[in-house]
């Protein structure tokens, strides 16, 4: 069974810091891996999307990476803000029988201080 | 674009009552999700649909949870009766699976239904 874990759970840093969410599964046979954003009593709002045949992909201060055979993806947030601030989860879709299924991982919350 | 489109926004029942939860994918999208989320559990998928298929249900607790989606655009989760274990954020989510076929596409959530069973 696919497991999707994210360390660490919470992360505090000061505004202007460039830092790295990660997050590790187990089964390398993903299709794509997403990462998301999440705030208080919000929905999840979809950030960056990998597909498996993919390395990475960027979109503003956001980049993520794709590393299969490691079993690892990172976030990476530049120059962080304060509105940064937020729960980021990754999830991986892998097959499980005839279907194909999304395991999130528990997420890390990040605070980003002014 | 509207978005992923739930209702209600919050629900508070007592426990046996009937809940029915509502939800509108994305225009064109042929894949629907609808998830459960709790601090202890985090995200749990319950069950998803295909151009209106159930495909797979395994997360769907009990008989008291049941899926609909009587078209392309609108889908439900009932659950019959309530019991005060199945308080959560319920969030649906759409996706496209693109001329590749299958689910390789990005995931839509909606504002989620907040519940809560007294």
């Amino acid at each position: 069974k696919q497991e999707v874990t994210q360390i660490p759970a919470a992360l505090s840093v000061p505004e202007g810091e460039n830092l790295v969410l990660n997050c590790s599964f187990t089964d390398s046979a993903i299709y794509n891996l997403q990462w998301f954003r999440q705030d208080p009593g919000k929905g999840l709002t979809s950030l960056l999307l990998i597909q498996s045949s993919q390395r990475e992909q960027t979109s503003g201060r956001l980049n993520a990476s794709l590393d299969k055979s490691s079993g690892r993806s990172t976030l990476y947030i530049a120059a962080s803000q304060p509105g940064d601030s937020a729960t980021y989860l990754c999830a991986g879709l892998i097959s499980s029988g005839s279907a194909r299924q999304l395991t999130f991982g528990s997420g890390t919350q990040l605070t980003v201080l002014p | 674009d509207a978005g992923v489109i739930q209702s209600p926004r919050h629900e508070v029942t007592e426990m046996g009552q009937e809940v029915t939860l509502r939800c509108k994918p994305i225009s064109g999208h042929d894949y629907l999700f609808w998830y459960r989320q709790t601090m202890m559990r985090g995200l749990e998928l319950l069950i998803y649909f295909n151009n209106n298929v159930p495909i797979d249900d395994s997360g769907m607790p009990e008989d008291r949870f049941s899926a609909k989606m009587p078209n392309a655009s609108f889908s439900t989760l009932k659950i019959q009766p309530s019991e005060p274990r199945d308080s959560a954020v319920y969030f649906c989510a759409s996706s496209f699976s693109g001329l590749a076929g299958g689910h390789t596409g990005e995931l839509f959530f909606g504002e989620g239904s907040r519940l809560t069973v007294l």
